[in-house]
């Protein structure tokens, strides 16, 4: 079964809003991921956060990370028509260290309006 | 440097064809993986390789076989097309060296659009 859910799983918003789209995972990590998707395009990796971080930010991205409920949040600011994709939060299964194995959540797929 | 390199982008096959997909990347990653996406699954782990020589199964490995006898090129191959193999097929390669080695970081080709009738 697949390690992360998402929520929601679609998310509709106005430029220069924020968007806030979270994922739950089910077992111990030592890491996690955050991956977008242009429509007919492949993933692109955004951001990593470890087990021991509570919060990281990159650029306009902030990405939270709660161990002891199995959850992360990524919030994009302010933002922008471009930012129209497919969010996948991504964990690596246990024991997979260093193998390159992902497990991949459902994704979000967030519109932005201009 | 070109990346993770997929063909084709497009192909449509009848059941019971049998067919290629290529993956190579210019990188120099010992780690390459195939992942099938389809609606509402998020990504899905077919087969995936540590190194030259060295192949595993993943999490819906049935239907399909690899082999990389290069550290470049990691085909996929199906042996007897099913419809239910009709989805979007990436390749991706691990990058393991700087602040995130070890850590599973992915670089990802464009995709392989496959529909099986």
């Amino acid at each position: 079964s697949q390690q992360g859910e998402e929520d929601p799983q679609a998310l509709s918003i106005q430029e220069g809003e924020n968007a806030t789209m979270n994922c739950s995972y089910k077992t111990s990590i030592n890491n996690l991921q955050w991956y977008r998707q242009n429509s007919g395009r492949g993933l692109v990796h955004l951001i990593l956060i470890r087990s021991n971080e509570r919060e990281k930010h990159s650029g306009r991205l902030r990405v939270t990370l709660d161990t002891s409920k199995k959850s992360s949040s990524l919030l994009i600011t302010a933002s922008r028509a471009a930012d129209t994709a497919s969010y996948f939060c991504a964990t690596v299964p246990p024991g997979s260290s260093n193998t390159g194995k992902l497990i991949f959540g459902q994704g979000t797929t967030l519109q932005v309006k201009p | 440097n070109a990346g993770v390199t997929q063909t084709p982008k497009f192909q449509v096959l009848k059941t019971g064809q049998s067919m290629t997909l290529q993956c190579a990347q210019d990188m120099n990653h010992e780690y390459m993986s195939w992942y099938r996406q389809d609606p509402g699954m998020g990504l899905r782990l077919i087969h995936y390789s540590v190194g030259a020589g060295i192949t595993d199964q993943g999490e819906v490995p049935n239907g399909y076989n690899v082999s990389r006898s290069t550290t470049e090129d990691f085909p996929l191959r199906l042996l007897s097309a099913a419809p239910s193999q009709t989805s979007v097929y990436f390749c991706a390669s691990r990058n393991g060296q700087g602040v995130n080695s070890g850590a599973n970081v992915l670089t990802f080709g464009a995709g392989s659009r496959l529909t099986v009738l």
